[in-house]
């Protein structure tokens, strides 16, 4: 059963443009979820989070939308740059008073390639 | 520069033989996680030390074990890697604090390729 879910297995646009990446999730437990960056030969590096009583967070370049009732995420890009062309992957987690067998730990999407062209 | 390090970064094993992937932290962390991603699918935890205290996710198969003798250092170890095991296993590491903004820090993976 896969809890967070990423359909498109990749996008491109060209540079300059926005890039919006999709994720879906099950679990309505989940209270934060964050995306990762990932390049060729590196590991998924932390690039933003949003809380789930959040709809909106903003970081520069890169915007988080979550829609609790839909129980779906976005990231937004804008402007891509050529440098971004990487492996972007959703990941959501529970948090809680220690770290244990519920708490603490990501699920992650399959993750979604994106391409900026120059 | 603090960082996650694993060794090696490409593993080649034949079939039903034992293989140790390694992973180092200067970050101090209390939590490594050993992950295991296969072409185009997302990383699956495959178990995690508190400390010393050793946590297993339900469907972790047997042929999978871990040590972490020290703060620093973790190891994974496949018992009798089968061709299904062939993929990239990623270490990271985290503070512990169970909260969003404990950001997991990631190795750059080890590539295992099963003969």
């Amino acid at each position: 059963d896969q809890q967070v879910k990423q359909n498109s297995p990749s996008l491109s646009v060209q540079e300059g443009r926005i890039s919006i990446l999709n994720c879906d999730y099950t679990n309505s437990m989940f209270d934060y979820f964050l995306w990762y960056k990932k390049y060729p030969a590196e590991g998924p590096t932390f690039l933003i989070s949003i809380s789930s009583i959040k709809d909106k967070n903003e970081d520069g370049r890169f915007t988080v939308f979550l829609n609790k009732s839909a129980k779906h995420l976005s990231l937004h890009i804008v402007p891509s740059q050529p440098g971004d062309s990487a492996v972007y992957f959703c990941a959501a987690i529970r948090v809680g008073v220690r770290f244990g067998t519920s708490y603490g730990k990501l699920t992650f999407g399959q993750g979604t390639i994106l391409t900026v062209h120059p | 520069d603090a960082m996650v390090i694993q060794n090696p970064r490409y593993q080649v094993t034949q079939f039903g033989k034992p293989v140790t992937l390694s992973c180092s932290q200067t970050l101090n962390h209390n939590v490594m996680y050993w992950y295991q991603q296969k072409s185009s699918q997302a990383p699956k935890l495959l178990f995690h030390y508190y400390d010393k205290d050793f946590n297993n996710e339900a469907d972790t198969p047997d042929n999978f074990q871990s040590r972490r003798p020290n703060t620093s250092f973790c190891f994974l170890d496949i018992r009798s890697p089968g061709l299904g095991d062939a993929a990239m296993y990623l270490c990271a590491t985290s503070r512990g604090f169970a909260r969003g903004d404990d950001e997991q820090y990631f190795g750059p993976g080890t590539r295992l390729t099963v003969t």
